[in-house]
């Protein structure tokens, strides 16, 4: 079945410093992959996503590029910030026509000043 | 536009009983999908509903159910609570059920069972 793989936190960062957490996939066909991001306390909110292979989805300085080659997913942003201290998932859609959505475990992002 | 809202945003219940989960989906979304998360499993899928109709369903017993109402809000029941039914259910709704689709989640309902 379907499976997505991110790397395991906490990332422990400074302020400033470039990001990247890492995200690979196992699905047949042609699945959308998204990334989201969940703040203490609050539910899931959708960073970006990305439809089609080599489609580079962008929110809020954060990127990924969808790569069908590497089966992979990467989140990147060159800058991070206190504020962007949360958890963060990787999902890929369901490909028989649902919207069904399978989930990394997620990966802690803390960011000190 | 008003996003996803969850009701109630924390319960807690004893083994055996059973409850009620409410979301209501952003305006003109049809498409519901409720999800468990715990810190053991993650994010796991529960139901899909869209045009009250379930169409997709996750691996989780019979004690778990649903349903979907004409003007899409949904709700899920847990009957005869167990311990490992602690955790926190997200709700996500979308305009449509296609895979492209974006799903836009709630707060959440934080269930403790005791």
């Amino acid at each position: 079945g379907d499976s997505v793989t991110q790397m395991e936190g906490p990332v422990t960062l400074s302020e400033e410093a470039f990001l990247t957490i890492n995200c690979t996939y196992t699905a047949t066909g042609y699945p959308s992959l998204f990334w989201y991001v969940q703040y203490p306390g609050e539910g899931l909110q959708l960073l970006l996503k990305a439809t089609k292979a080599d489609d580079k989805g962008s929110n809020k300085g954060f990127e990924a590029t969808y790569r069908k080659e590497t089966t992979s997913f990467h989140l990147e942003k060159g800058s991070v910030q206190v504020s962007d201290s949360a958890v963060y998932f990787c999902a890929l859609s369901d490909q028989r026509g649902y919207s069904t959505l399978t989930f990394g475990k997620g990966t802690m992002l803390l960011v000190s000043p | 536009k008003a996003g996803v809202t969850q009701t109630p945003r924390y319960l807690i219940k004893t083994r055996g009983q059973q409850v009620t989960l409410s979301c209501s989906p952003i305006s003109g979304h049809r498409s519901v999908s409720w999800y468990q998360q715990t810190p053991g499993q993650g994010l796991q899928f529960l139901f899909e509903y869209f045009s009250e109709t379930q169409r997709n369903k996750g691996n989780f017993p019979g004690r778990f159910s649903g349903r979907q109402f004409s003007n899409s809000r949904s709700e899920m029941n847990v009957s005869t609570l167990e311990l490992g039914d602690s955790a926190l259910y997200l709700c996500a709704s979308s305009f449509t059920p296609a895979p492209t689709d974006t799903q836009y989640f709630g707060p959440g309902t934080r269930l403790t069972v005791l």
